[in-house]
């Protein structure tokens, strides 16, 4: 069974903050990992993908992928309100099939 | 702006009523799509494949006689919820990664409908 674990939250940090957020999964044949935001009531929006072990930055933030650790993160730099979301982990199985974590929610506080 | 289209955004309708929605590629050819469902406060859950030109293929404890999937052509495909009860109340999603015969494609979402019986 294909697993992708993440803490639920809520991750509370301050507006300007790193906001640090922490997925597993379970599959060790993953070979693409992505970070979804999704608001309250709206469907998910991608953030960022990564393939390959190590960081991958894209603005305020960075993807980091571990795969012999089965982790994968994602660092948000210079927090703003606007971040506040739920942010969904997923890795592609077999057949461009999806499988998404039960997500974390982030409130950024002004 | 969005490639992928979804119709209708909100459906209220009464119990044993036959539901249907739409997904739409705006501007690519989807040969496969994929539907989820979504519980409040829950992730979303995979319920079918959609493969032009072919059969769904469906997520182990997904009732394939309940949700009919028909991918009429590239760019459409349709989820019924036949005689829809309280209990399939929820946010149903649809996706398509832009290039189905490529891995390591994103997904573009629709942007979802919520449907609720009553």
């Amino acid at each position: 069974q294909k697993e992708v674990e993440q803490n639920s939250g809520p991750l509370s940090v301050p507006e300007g903050a790193i906001a640090s957020l922490n997925c597993t999964y379970s599959d060790r044949g993953s070979q693409s990992f992505f970070w979804y935001r999704q608001y309250s009531g709206k469907s998910p929006e991608l953030i960022m993908f990564i393939y390959s072990n190590g960081d991958k930055e894209d603005g305020r933030f960075t993807a980091q992928l571990n795969k012999a650790s089965q982790y994968v993160s994602l660092l948000i730099r210079d927090s703003q309100p606007s971040d506040s979301a739920t942010y969904l982990c997923a890795f592609q199985g077999d057949f461009n099939k999806f499988y998404f974590g039960s997500g974390t929610k982030l409130n950024v506080k002004p | 702006g969005a490639v992928v289209s979804q119709h209708p955004s909100w459906v209220i309708c009464k119990s044993g009523t036959s539901v249907k929605i739409e997904c739409r590629s705006l501007d690519f050819q989807a040969t496969t799509m994929f539907w989820y469902r979504q519980f409040p406060k829950q992730s979303l859950m995979l319920m079918a494949t959609s493969n032009e030109g072919s059969k769904a293929t469906y997520e182990q404890g997904v009732e394939k006689d309940k949700f009919l999937i028909n991918h009429a052509s590239l760019t459409l495909s349709t989820l019924t919820v036949t005689s829809a009860h309280p209990e399939d109340s929820s946010f149903y999603i649809c996706s398509a990664p832009r290039d189905g015969r490529l891995r390591n494609q994103p997904q573009h979402f629709g942007d979802g409908t919520r449907l609720s019986i009553l």
